[in-house]
């Protein structure tokens, strides 16, 4: 059995740019989550996807959008790169959605933006 | 607004003495509860979860944790410590009412001394 997988691992980018992030889930996951973990603090929640659909979002801007697609893969896209959105990037799979579900993370993609 | 607590940014102990970690959630509802592990590099990992029942939960390395409604606590312990448990460990919290993210606190860096 996979686990979830990220890419790129690391990605550097400059303000303004803007940047695409992939995520994997885990065989059999149909929702996958999204969380930003800036240096020092806790993962925030950005959004999750269940069976290709938003299915609930975090306090992140416009700008912050993803998808999810058939296979139930993710992109996460961030417009207009600001210096604060550096941060480890995490995906997690689930098997099903709901805040009771065990979520199954992957390594993360750390963005620095210059 | 929700929100966890773990007071302690970092923690230090020997080898072979005991653990706890310390959280402290703020909802109105019986939230689900989970503790993580994050390794330098990794994503993360899941240690143990409650949701209902007996309100002391194991889990993986030797882990468990005692939820306290009246003091609206998930304490995390381990009755020996391991030089392989260093790592950022962070508590988590979901709920219903509050869709389908995880709230996770700031994390407590454990370190382990020989």
């Amino acid at each position: 059995e996979t686990g979830v997988t990220q890419s790129p691992t690391h990605l550097i980018k400059t303000r303004g740019q803007q940047v695409t992030l992939r995520c994997s889930s885990q065989s059999g996951h149909n929702t996958v989550s999204w969380y930003q973990q800036a240096l020092g603090q806790g993962p925030q929640f950005i959004f999750q996807y269940y069976r290709e659909e938003e299915n609930g979002r975090g306090n992140f801007p416009p700008r912050f959008s993803g998808l999810q697609f058939p296979n139930y893969s993710s992109e996460l896209n961030v417009n207009a790169l600001e210096l604060d959105d550096s941060a480890l990037y995490l995906c997690a799979s689930s098997y099903v959605a709901g805040p009771y579900n065990e979520q199954f993370f992957g390594p993360g993609t750390r963005l620095t933006v210059l | 607004a929700q929100s966890v607590t773990q007071p302690d940014i970092h923690i230090t102990v020997s080898e072979g003495a005991s653990l706890e970690l310390r959280c402290n959630y703020s909802y109105g509802a019986t939230p689900y509860l989970f503790w993580y592990v994050q390794s330098p590099g990794q994503g993360l990992q899941l240690l143990l979860k409650y949701f209902s029942g007996d309100t002391l939960v194991q889990g993986i390395k030797g882990f468990e944790a005692e939820f306290k409604r009246s003091q609206s606590s998930f304490n995390l312990r381990k009755p020996s410590v391991h030089w392989s448990d260093a790592a950022e460990y962070f508590c988590a919290v979901g709920a219903e009412e509050y869709g389908n993210k995880l709230v996770f606190g700031a994390g407590t860096i454990l370190r382990v001394k020989s």
